[in-house]
This record gives structure tokens, sequence and C-alpha cells, in this order.
């Protein structure tokens, strides 16, 4: 079975830090695992995704993941937040008969000081 | 980037009422997909759809749930007889191909509200 879950349900840094948001998975075979942000009264936007090539993940906006297997671990971080990444954000696993069954943590919610 | 369309953004309805969320999924994806998200909980999968005919389905879209592809592009989830619990952020997904390395496409989401 695949699951993920997300260590905090809300994450405050202010602006101009780092931002690490927390996931770790199970997941009975090499798992394919995704990060998705939501915007207020947006859809969900792929961030980035990890499927077994290189462990370290870059994705759009400036955030990166690093797939660590010995921790099952799927860590989002940026260097420096800014405003705009104020969002919900979701670690997910894909998986299912058909491997077409995405499994959502419970979600992040990020909010950027000023 | 392309995008999936879903509508209406909001949806209040009586309990015992049937409502149809509405789905446009990017043209030429093949698999079409409903998740739910009740307020404060996961976001959960309800069902996906290929070749016209449910593909996987969770124990949550059980008989008041069903869904169509009554056009070239619409992608519909109804639900027969709205229950309290059935308010949610519903979200309409789809992808190109299969395989758990293709990433999803998601709407924005209808609200529902069951009264």
């Amino acid at each position: 079975a695949q699951s993920v879950t997300q260590l905090d349900s809300h994450v405050s840094v202010s602006e101009g830090t780092p931002v690490l948001l927390r996931c770790n998975y199970s997941s009975s075979y090499s798992p394919s695992l995704f990060w998705y942000v939501q915007h207020p009264n947006k859809g969900l936007q792929l961030l980035l995704k990890y499927t077994s090539a290189a462990t370290l993940v870059k994705g759009i906006n400036g955030f990166e993941a690093e797939f660590k297997k010995s921790e099952t671990s799927f860590h989002l971080t940026k260097p420096s937040a800014h405003m705009s990444d104020a969002a919900e954000y979701f670690c997910v696993v894909s998986g299912g008969a058909t491997g077409n069954q995405f499994y959502f943590g419970t979600g992040t919610s990020l909010t950027v000081i000023p | 980037e392309p995008e999936v369309t879903q509508t209406p953004s909001h949806q209040v309805t009586q309990m015992g009422q049937e409502v149809i969320l509405r789905c446009v999924p990017i043209s030429n994806h093949l698999y079409f997909y409903w998740y739910r998200q009740i307020l404060g909980q996961k976001v959960e999968f309800l069902v996906s759809f290929y070749n016209n005919e449910i593909s996987e389905k969770s124990e949550i879209f059980d008989d008041q749930f069903s869904v169509e592809r009554p056009d070239g592009s619409n992608f519909t989830l109804k639900i027969r007889s709205t229950k309290l619990e059935d308010s949610a952020m519903y979200f309409c997904a789809s992808k190109i191909r299969q395989g758990r390395n293709e990433k999803l496409f998601f709407g924005s989401g209808t609200q529902l509200s069951v009264l």
C-alpha cells in the first residue's frame, strides 16, 4: 500500500528565509512522488516529481526536493521564501493497480511573513 | 500550459437533490479522474475513467455516484441524492497516458455545499 505523511500542517517563515516542508512516504515498491501546490481559488499545480532518476529533483519557482530512500523521505525545500509562495502544499505518491491512483498527504499550509 | 476546466466553482444544493459537476479535461488526454477534499481532510481518490468506462474506483464511490463522458470534451460527476457529508471540494484531473510516473493535471475544483 502507498501513503504519505506530511509532518507539519502549518509552516510559517519570514520572507527571504529558507523553506522546509516535510514528507515521509510508504510504498511497497519504488515510488513515484510528487509535490503539488494549491493557491487560493486555484487548481493543484505540479511543482516537481521524482520518478527514480536523480534523487535531487528541481522544480518550478526555485523549489527542489530530495528523495532519501533510507529515510523514506521526500522533503520540499527552497532557499529563500517569497511572498507568492504562501499556499497549501501537498506531497503525493502514485500507486494503485494500474499506477493511476494518487495518494495525497494532508497538506502543509505555508505562511510567508513580510 | 493547458488547463482542466471545472464548472461551477461553487454549488449549493439541498440534501437529497441531484447535482452534476462538470469538467473539461485537456483535449488530448485519455485518463480522467475525480478526487474530493472534505474540509480539513486529505484529498481522496474517487474514480478513474478510461476508454468510456470506469477503470478504478474507491470505496467512497458508491451507487449514488456516477461518471459520464457525454461527448468528446466533457467529463461529469453526478451525485444522485446528496447527503450532508458530500460537502467537499471536488477536483477533476486528467493525464495523457497511464502509469505512475505521469503527472496529473488538476482543475481548480468545485466547492459543493449540501444544506
